[in-house]
């Protein structure tokens, strides 16, 4: 059973720039979610994707969007980056028939540095 | 506005004593409450959770205890143990709110050999 994969593990870009991040769900797992982790506090939810479509989303722009493919891998997309968007973005994935808490799996995340 | 709190950024443990991580929460919706462990350079790995309707629940040296009265949590780690070393995550979900997890700041423990 592999686990979920974050791609890449460290990015740096520039104010203004876009961003794509990528994420593997965990074998068996068709919802995924995204947070963002600033240094020093916890993860931050995002929003979160069941059946190629956005069923939560947390307190961020529109310029934070997402998608998920067929296979359950997931996009983040960051346009017009600002240095607080520098954080580690994890991705999370699970399978909601599997019971509520437990079946919950991150990746070890992308570090994102804006500079 | 904080949710889940976390007020002890860290911890030192003597190896074999008793761990105590604590979390404070405000919003009285919340239906189950989890602790995750993460290392450096990876993900938050889950360690145990408990529904909002029990006070205990334990797993191996792991014992996480809820007092709702209070809006408290409490993970116990006993014995503690050198790979124990870790930043710790208290996260609670809201009822209906599918897997979203409101997560504290962590709190790092050091169990010192």
């Amino acid at each position: 059973e592999t686990g979920v994969t974050q791609s890449p593990t460290h990015l740096i870009k520039t104010r203004g720039q876009q961003v794509t991040l990528r994420c593997s769900s965990q074998s068996g797992h068709n919802t995924v979610s995204w947070y963002q982790q600033a240094l020093g506090q916890g993860p931050q939810f995002i929003f979160q994707y069941y059946r190629e479509e956005e069923n939560g989303r947390g307190n961020f722009p529109p310029r934070f969007s997402g998608l998920q493919f067929p296979n359950y891998s997931s996009e983040l997309n960051v346009n017009a980056l600002e240095l607080d968007d520098s954080a580690l973005y994890l991705c999370a994935s699970s399978n909601p028939g599997q019971g509520p808490i437990g079946g919950y799996t991150f990746g070890s995340g992308t570090r994102l540095t804006v500079v | 506005d904080q949710q889940v709190k976390q007020n002890s950024p860290s911890l030192s443990v003597q190896e074999g004593r008793i761990s105590i991580l604590n979390c404070d929460y405000t919003n009285s919706m919340f239906d189950y409450f989890l602790w995750y462990k993460k290392y450096p350079a990876e993900g938050p790995t889950f360690l145990i959770s408990i529904s909002s309707i029990k006070d205990k629940n334990e797993d191996g040296r792991f014992t996480v205890f809820l007092n709702k009265s209070a809006k408290h949590l409490s993970l116990h780690i006993v014995p503690s143990q050198p790979g124990d070393s870790a930043v710790y995550f208290c996260a609670a979900k809201e009822m209906d709110s599918s897997y979203k997890l409101i997560f504290g700041s962590g709190t790092r423990l050091l169990v010192r050999p």
